[in-house]
């Protein structure tokens, strides 16, 4: 079966960064994308990787590994406003989005 | 407007009723997407447009009905739903459901079963 496995639930402290791990197990891989949804709210696009490595954009920044399937979604100068839900999403040999049940991240003073 | 717009935002019903969700967008896009989100649980794809055809249905109750009129409005319509059916549901669309293009989201309905 397909599989994305995230943590549930993290914890950061305001300034600082965090690290959110994905791991996917997926019949083949066209992609793989980062949304953010505050509670209540939709959710919006982040990234998108498809080649190993890192993407960069300001504070946010998306790594992929495609051998070892897993990706990381990293937030640099942690802001209280980036507390919401990351969700992880691989497109796969079908081009069907398959989602994680994304992590919860909750920022402190 | 802009981007994907979702009505109502909460809607309370009975087992027995029947009710329509409605999504729209002004993005230009072809192909629309319903989802169910239930806490802490990946969202369920449910139905997908494209090009006002139908090409995805998995294996959804029919007591859930998708209607593409046109490629910028898709609803649900909802017929003696169950206490498990209550969730947010939300909307996306896409340029196209094979290219590698980022799906964008309304905001939901947050739908409740009594």
């Amino acid at each position: 079966g397909q599989n994305i496995d995230q943590p549930t639930e993290m914890t950061a402290t305001e300034g600082a960064i965090v690290q959110i791990n994905c791991t996917y197990q997926t019949s083949g891989f066209n992609g793989l994308f980062w949304y953010q949804q505050h509670a209540g709210e939709a959710p919006t696009f982040l990234s998108y990787n498809v080649l190993d490595g890192l993407e960069e954009k300001g504070r946010f920044s998306s790594f992929l590994s495609r051998s070892k399937g897993y990706s990381y979604l990293l937030l640099k100068e942690l802001q209280m406003k980036d507390s919401a839900s990351y969700l992880c999403a691989v497109r796969d040999s079908n081009y069907q989005l398959i989602w994680g049940a994304g992590t919860k991240l909750i920022i402190k003073p | 407007e802009t981007g994907v717009t979702q009505t109502p935002r909460h809607l309370v019903m009975g087992m027995t009723n029947k009710k329509s969700l409605k999504c729209e967008q002004h993005l230009g896009h072809n192909a629309m997407y319903w989802y169910k989100q239930s806490a802490k649980k990946p969202l369920e794809l449910m139905f997908v447009y494209n090009f006002k055809e139908q090409t995805e249905n998995n294996s959804v109750p029919s007591r859930f009905s998708p209607e593409c009129p046109n490629s910028s409005h898709l609803f649900l319509h909802l017929h003696t739903l169950q206490p498990e059916d209550s969730a947010l549901y939300l909307c996306a669309s896409s340029q196209d459901n094979r290219a590698n293009q980022p799906q964008h989201f309304g905001d939901g309905t947050r739908l409740s079963i009594l």
